[in-house]
């Protein structure tokens, strides 16, 4: 069964650092894999997805991630944070299958600092 | 505008008292799903429907039921809530043919929070 781990429940950064994202997955072949974004009161927004060829993923907003399959890792990054990006940030993972069923990060929040 | 739309945005009910939450979306999707997202959880599946008529259990199904005889809906059902369903759920939907649905990004509601005292 797949699993995935957001080991940073809350991370700070200033408006204007970059960012680092961190998630990690258990799934025993290649799997689809996805970054969505949740601001408050909304549903979640997806931001990038991972289904084969190029590891480097770039999404919506600035946002990128790179697959590596070596340290069942996909990262999340953006360069230069803004602080409407102020929210909570989910990874999943879908497995090969026919039914779109996607597991969830715990997630982790962003807070941006002026 | 393309969207899921879940109603109530907020529900308080008590124990036992039967409640449904509605989702309906526009984007003639025909794969649909529930979540609940708890605090230190994430988002856990419900139900979901591979099409009309067509639904099948999640990871977390016990205490709810779920219906799919129009395209365009997929109501959430508690026949007897009770306060451990107290959550915040999210109604998706994505393209998909049959076993193509995993290609799809689902599209999220904007979530219902049940509160059952």
């Amino acid at each position: 069964a797949q699993s995935v781990t957001q080991p940073d429940i809350h991370i700070t950064v200033s408006e204007g650092a970059s960012l680092e994202l961190r998630c990690n997955y258990s799934y025993g072949a290649t799997p689809y894999l996805f970054w969505y974004v949740q601001s408050p009161g909304q549903g979640l927004q997806l931001l990038l997805k991972y289904f084969s060829g190029d590891t480097l993923v770039q999404g919506i907003k600035g946002f990128e991630a790179e697959f590596k399959r070596s340290q069942s890792s996909f990262n999340l990054r953006k360069p230069s944070v803004h602080w409407s990006d102020a929210a909570e940030y989910f990874c999943a993972v879908g497995a090969r299958t026919g039914a779109n069923n996607l597991f969830f990060g715990t997630g982790t929040r962003l807070t941006v600092i002026p | 505008e393309a969207q899921v739309t879940q109603n109530p945005r907020y529900l308080i009910t008590v124990t036992g008292k039967k409640l449904t939450v509605t989702c309906s979306q526009n984007m003639n999707h025909e794969y649909m799903s529930w979540y609940r997202q708890d605090p230190g959880l994430g988002l856990r599946q419900i139900y979901y429907s591979m099409n009309v008529e067509v639904t099948d259990k999640g990871d977390v199904p016990e205490g709810y039921k779920v219906s799919r005889k129009e395209k365009r809906n997929f109501p959430l059902i508690l026949e007897s809530p009770s306060p451990n369903q107290t959550s915040l759920y999210f109604c998706a939907s994505s393209e998909g043919q049959g076993r193509s649905s995993y290609n799809s990004p689902l599209h999220f509601g904007n979530g219902t929070r049940l509160t059952v005292t």
